[in-house]
């Protein structure tokens, strides 16, 4: 039974193009996010919801933009896609005790 | 605001030997405390965590205990296995479910 999930685990496109990524979770969380993983493994927050409303937006393009039809859902969509937006992107879900779940990431290459 | 501070890596060990990560945090009130590790090429698991004072977290032969005083909570294994190779991340809990994170320091044990 996967807690986290998302797809796809890898994503290969041209600069310039547009991809989304979904994420699931089965853990009843009311809170989900979305990281970006450099290649030096630097884990940089990007956007958290709460129960569909978004709590935090860090400073992050506005060709990222996540969508959360459900608690149980949060997608992300990636506009004019660029080479600086390789990474591996990473879901994770938190309950009230504050420790966040991770899903297993999908690694984006730009080329 | 609030920071976290990771010794840096690599950190290359022989099987057997004694580990220790330090992290240090700088934190308003009475945050909570985490350990997550990442096994290459998969996402971040929670190792352990500590949600008071001098509480100590415990997993896997892995230990950390949570230093009000000293704004501390370093990670230690009295005997790493290969296995336990990866990248370790400290983690602090801010008052909105965010957790702050730090850079991670990469651990390798050779047989």
């Amino acid at each position: 039974d996967t807690a986290v999930s998302q797809t796809p685990k890898y994503l290969v496109t041209q600069m310039g193009n547009d991809k989304s990524i979904k994420c699931e979770q089965n853990l009843g969380h009311d809170t989900m996010y979305w990281y970006k993983q450099d290649s030096k493994k630097f884990l940089k927050i990007m956007f958290s919801y709460n129960n569909k409303e978004l709590i935090i937006n860090e400073t992050v393009p506005n060709r990222f933009s996540p969508k959360s039809p459900d608690k149980a859902h949060l997608n992300l969509h990636i506009n004019s896609l660029e080479l600086g937006d390789s990474a591996v992107y990473f879901c994770a879900s938190s309950s009230d005790r504050g420790e966040q779940y991770f899903g297993p990431g999908t690694r984006l290459t730009v080329t | 605001g609030d920071s976290v501070t990771q010794m840096e890596g690599p950190v290359t060990l022989s099987e057997e030997a004694f580990l220790t990560i330090n992290c240090t945090y700088t934190a308003t009130g009475y945050p909570s405390l985490f350990w997550y590790v990442q096994y290459p090429g998969e996402g971040l698991q929670l190792l352990l965590k500590a949600t008071k004072a001098d509480d100590k977290g415990s997993n896997k032969g892995f230990e950390a205990t949570y230093r009000k005083e000293t704004t501390s909570f370093h990670l230690e294994k009295g005997s790493v296995q290969v296995s336990d190779s990866a990248v370790y991340f400290c983690a602090v809990s801010d008052p909105i479910r965010k957790l702050i994170w730090g850079l991670g320091t990469s651990l390798a044990v050779n047989p």
